[in-house]
């Protein structure tokens, strides 16, 4: 059984410049969720993808976008790079539609890919 | 809104002490509640959960519904105890996991 993998590690962009952050799922789960991460704060909410399609946002801007491929794995897209856009990204992934005492909240989470915006 | 409230950032205990780390969170509906861990180098990963009601490296929570509070126990601090301590907070009807802001441990010994 594989763990969630990322990449690129680390990379850094300059601002008004388009990354795409890539994330493999654990074997046998089929949602992934991003998150940012600042430095000293706890892991902010982007999006969740499930079978493919976007199954709740948090409070980000259209400029942070995402995919989910039919082998699980999944890309988040950011347009228009800020500053404030540096951060620690984590996917996190999961087994079913998060439903309450279902289990399928419980997050595994990858290593995550540092971003870097000048 | 949902929240949740990790009011220490930072919490030095010596080895054998009690340790409570805090956790408020605020919503209205049916909560899960869970405690995640990050040991230095390591991954963030799941300690426990309130639904499972087990013990797990010597720590427990309570979710306290009428405080609104899910604060993680263990009566003896072990060393390799040290780390950041996320409490997170699952909606009954939505998809996202929302974190604290976290809580160094450090034991001293």
């Amino acid at each position: 059984e594989t763990g969630v993998t990322q990449s690129p590690t680390h990379l850094i962009k300059t601002r008004g410049q388009q990354v795409t952050l890539r994330c493999s799922s654990q074997s046998g789960h089929n949602t992934v969720s991003w998150y940012q991460q600042a430095l000293g704060q706890g892991p902010q909410f982007i999006f969740q993808y499930y079978r493919e399609e976007e199954n709740g946002r948090g409070n980000f801007p259209p400029r942070f976008s995402g995919l989910q491929f039919p082998n699980y794995s999944s890309e988040l897209n950011v347009n228009a790079l800020e500053l404030d856009d540096s951060a620690l990204y984590l996917c996190a992934s999961t087994n079913g539609r998060a439903r309450s005492g279902s289990g399928a909240n419980v997050l595994t989470f990858g290593a995550g890919s540092r971003l870097t915006v000048l | 809104a949902q929240r949740v409230t990790q009011p220490e950032k930072l919490l030095s205990v010596f080895k054998g002490a009690p340790v409570e780390l805090k956790c408020n969170y605020s919503y209205s509906g049916s909560p899960e509640l869970f405690w995640y861990v990050q040991y230095s180098r390591q991954r963030l990963q799941l300690l426990l959960r309130h639904i499972s009601r087990e013990s797990i490296k010597g720590f427990t929570a309570d979710l306290n519904k009428g405080e609104t509070s899910f604060h993680l126990k263990k009566p003896f601090a072990q060393e390799e105890d040290s780390a950041m301590y996320y409490c997170a907070l699952s909606f009954s009807s939505a998809s996202k996991i929302i974190f604290g802001s976290g809580t160094r441990l450090s034991i001293r010994p």
